[in-house]
């Protein structure tokens, strides 16, 4: 069966200081990969998606940017955090564009 | 993707069934019904999906009205560890990279 890691668990981090989150899936290929943000009492914003290994498409601009290194991993990184990246990432995977997407146990990211 | 409509809160007696409504009355013909719940500081859990026949799994049946224009997640025998946000979602299964897009959802709390 498939699963879906993402570590750190939670993380503080002092504004100005770099991010990296990492994700993997297990028990597939190719993955289509995805990384979700949830602010406090607000819904889930999709961030970044790949299709494939070094294809990162961006749906919003931010301070936020994203790589896939391998088939099934996919990291999230900033060089420098500001408050309002402060928040709950989810990492998420799916066999294909428009098919079911199951989550990750997610990131909680307190920037202080 | 066509929108949704969920009461924001529902309670229900541990070891009943749960029945949560949406309404979808815009959902075109291509467009599944999807479930997914999030208890607290945790990541999305899928539950169940179907387009246009009652669907049945180990966690949930999901009714559809023949117009489908409306669905229900039922939960047969809720337990204390149901507690938490339940969002109907409509989406095309050839929906490429839209994002799922979760509405406020339903909190439900099951109480003993």
């Amino acid at each position: 069966s498939q699963t879906i890691h993402q570590w750190p668990a939670t993380l503080v981090q002092p504004v100005g200081s770099p991010l990296s989150l990492e994700c993997t899936v297990e028990g597939t290929s190719n993955p289509n990969l995805y990384w979700y943000r949830q602010a406090a009492g607000r819904g889930l914003q999709l961030l970044f998606y790949s299709v494939g290994i070094g294809q990162i498409s961006s749906e919003v601009p931010q301070n936020l940017s994203a790589s896939r290194p391998q088939d099934r991993q996919f990291i999230l990184s900033s060089k420098k955090l500001l408050l309002s990246d402060s928040g709950f990432y989810l990492c998420a995977w799916s066999a294909a564009l428009g098919n079911t997407i199951y989550f990750g146990e997610g990131s909680w990211l307190t920037v202080v | 993707d066509a929108k949704t409509t969920q009461p924001p809160s529902m309670d229900c007696a541990e070891g009943r069934a749960a029945n949560l409504p949406c309404n979808h009355s815009t959902i075109s013909g291509n467009e599944y019904v999807y479930w997914y719940r999030q208890i607290h500081s945790q990541g999305p859990q899928y539950i169940i999906h179907g387009l246009k026949n009652n669907e049945t799994n180990e966690m949930a049946s999901l009714i559809i009205t023949e117009d489908r224009k409306s669905s229900t997640l039922i939960l047969p025998h809720a337990t204390l560890r149901d507690t938490a946000v339940y969002y109907c979602i409509v989406r095309s299964r050839n929906s490429g990279n839209t994002p799922l897009v979760f509405g406020k959802g339903t909190r439900l709390s099951v109480i003993a």
